[in-house]
C-alpha cells in the first residue's frame, strides 16, 4: 500500500518570505501522480499543484513549485513571497495511474503553515 | 452545478440513530469518492464510484457504512446506528475521469455529530 509521510505538523513563516514543506511517499509503482491541496480556515479543499512522475520537470504554479526527486521520493512545496492567505494546512497526496488498481487519493497527514504579518 | 455540493453542511445526530450524508458531483463528472477526515487529519479514503460502478469500497470501516451511486450522479453515504467514534467531517469529491490526472474537486463536506 502506498504511504504519504509529512514530518512536518506544523510550520510558521514571515510574510513575503519563502517555505518549503516536505513530504515522502512510499510506492513501489513507477508512474504515479503527486498533489498538494490546501484546506484553508474554511475548511475547503483546494488544488495547489499537480505533478506527474514521468515527468522530470518541476511543476509550478505561479507562486508555488515543488522539487520532486523521485528516485528519493520526496515531493516538496516550496511557497515564494508568502501571503497571508496562504496560512492553511497543507496536504500531500499520492494517486496511482489508472489501470493499475489502488486508483484513489492517499493523503499525508498534513502540515500546518501560518504566515505571520 | 458550479461545485461539489453537499447536504446537509452539519448534522447531529445520536447514537444509534442511521444518517444518510449526500453528494452532487459536478456535472459531467464520472468519478465519485467519499473520504472522511478527523480533526487535525488527512482525510482518510472511503470508496468511489465511477459511473454508478462502486469501484473501490475498502476504506469502509465496517458494514455499518454503505454507499451508492445509482444514476452515476448523486451519491448518498448512508451510516447506520451511528457511534461516537463517526464523528468527522465528511467529504465527497468528483473528477472527469479516475486516474486520468483530471483533479479531484471536494465539497465543502458534511460535518457529522454523534452524541
Amino acid at each position: 500500500a502506498q504511504t504519504v509521510t509529512q514530518s512536518q505538523p506544523e510550520m510558521s513563516v514571515q510574510e513575503a518570505e519563502t517555505v518549503t514543506l516536505s513530504c515522502t511517499y512510499d510506492t513501489s509503482e513507477n508512474n504515479y501522480y503527486l498533489f498538494w491541496y490546501k484546506q484553508p480556515p474554511s475548511r475547503q479543499m483546494i488544488l495547489v499543484i499537480r505533478q506527474e512522475a514521468y515527468k522530470q520537470q518541476n511543476a509550478t504554479e505561479n507562486r508555488f513549485s515543488v522539487n520532486f526527486q523521485k528516485a528519493a521520493k520526496s515531493f516538496s512545496l516550496k511557497i515564494s513571497d508568502s501571503q497571508l492567505g496562504d496560512t492553511a494546512m497543507y496536504f500531500c497526496a499520492f494517486m496511482n495511474r489508472p489501470g493499475r488498481g489502488n486508483e484513489k487519493l492517499t493523503f499525508g497527514t498534513g502540515t500546518r503553515l501560518t504566515i505571520i504579518p | 452545478g458550479a461545485g461539489v455540493s453537499q447536504s446537509p453542511r452539519y448534522k447531529v445526530t445520536k447514537r444509534g440513530q442511521d444518517v444518510a450524508l449526500r453528494c452532487d458531483p459536478i456535472s459531467g463528472h464520472v468519478s465519485l469518492y467519499w473520504y472522511r477526515q478527523a480533526l487535525g487529519q488527512g482525510p482518510e479514503f472511503l470508496t468511489y464510484f465511477n459511473y454508478e460502478a462502486q469501484q473501490d469500497k475498502s476504506g469502509l470501516p465496517n458494514d455499518r457504512f454503505s454507499a451508492e451511486r445509482p444514476e452515476g450522479s448523486i451519491s448518498t453515504l448512508t451510516i447506520q446506528r451511528t457511534e461516537q467514534r463517526d464523528s468527522a467531517m465528511y467529504r465527497c469529491a468528483s473528477s472527469l475521469m479516475t486516474g486520468d490526472n483530471s483533479p479531484l474537486h471536494f465539497g465543502n463536506g458534511t460535518r457529522l455529530t454523534v452524541t
